[in-house]
């Protein structure tokens, strides 16, 4: 079994300020990790994901990622927001090498940008 | 390029009433999936389709069934509803590399 935590509910920031936003999974097996961003009264959609390769990804927006093996992190940066980023930010796992695909989400952060 | 489609957008039952939430999805992915959604507590897995013909329950089956009709559609049926299921409800399908696209979501409330 997996589980996925994200530290913060809530992320209030400036607008240009730098974001992080955290991110930590437990799973006895290998993952692969996402971040989906979710805009108000929308579906979910893909910001990046760790596969495989270099721990630091790269996604839309000026979004990215860095996949911490030992620390079991994979916090989600961008060195300066904009008003529009305001939206809801889910970190999710999924096993490698095995037939069930489905996801296990954490429960969020809503990113508020203020100018 | 309609990607993962799903109706009705919004919903409102009365408890005990049933009904059925439609998905489908036209990327011939073979996995499908059907998410509630609840404030605080992210998405959570209620049945999974990992090739047609095949179903298995996720983390909150309790009071759902599902049918995957064929290749494109899953569909989530809501036999006897409750107030408790009032959430928004997610269907998504996956790609080969694990990479989940999600429909647009139902608004469902039981009164």
């Amino acid at each position: 079994a997996q589980s996925v935590t994200q530290l913060d509910s809530q992320v209030p920031v400036f607008e240009e300020a730098p974001v992080e936003l955290r991110c930590n999974y437990s799973s006895s097996v290998s993952v692969y990790l996402f971040w989906y961003v979710q805009y108000p009264n929308q579906g979910l959609q893909l910001l990046l994901k760790y596969l495989s390769g270099s721990t630091l990804v790269k996604g839309i927006n000026g979004f990215e990622a860095e996949f911490n093996k030992s620390q079991t992190s994979f916090h989600l940066r961008k060195p300066s927001v904009h008003i529009s980023d305001t939206a809801e930010y889910f970190c999710a796992v999924t096993e490698r090498y095995t037939g069930r695909r489905a996801l296990t989400f954490g429960s969020g952060t809503r990113l508020q940008v203020q100018p | 390029n309609a990607g993962v489609t799903q109706t009705p957008k919004f919903q409102v039952l009365k408890t005990g009433q049933s009904m059925t939430l439609q998905c489908a999805q036209d990327m011939n992915h073979n996995s499908m999936y059907w998410y509630r959604q609840d404030p605080g507590m992210g998405l959570r897995l209620i049945y999974y389709s990992a090739s047609e013909g095949t179903t298995d329950k996720g983390e909150v089956p309790n009071g759902y069934n599902v049918s995957r009709l064929n290749k494109r559609e899953f569909s989530l049926r809501l036999e006897s509803a409750a107030p408790s299921q009032t959430s928004v409800y997610f269907c998504a399908s996956s790609d080969p590399s694990n990479i989940q696209y999600f429909g647009a979501g139902t608004r469902l409330s039981v009164l």
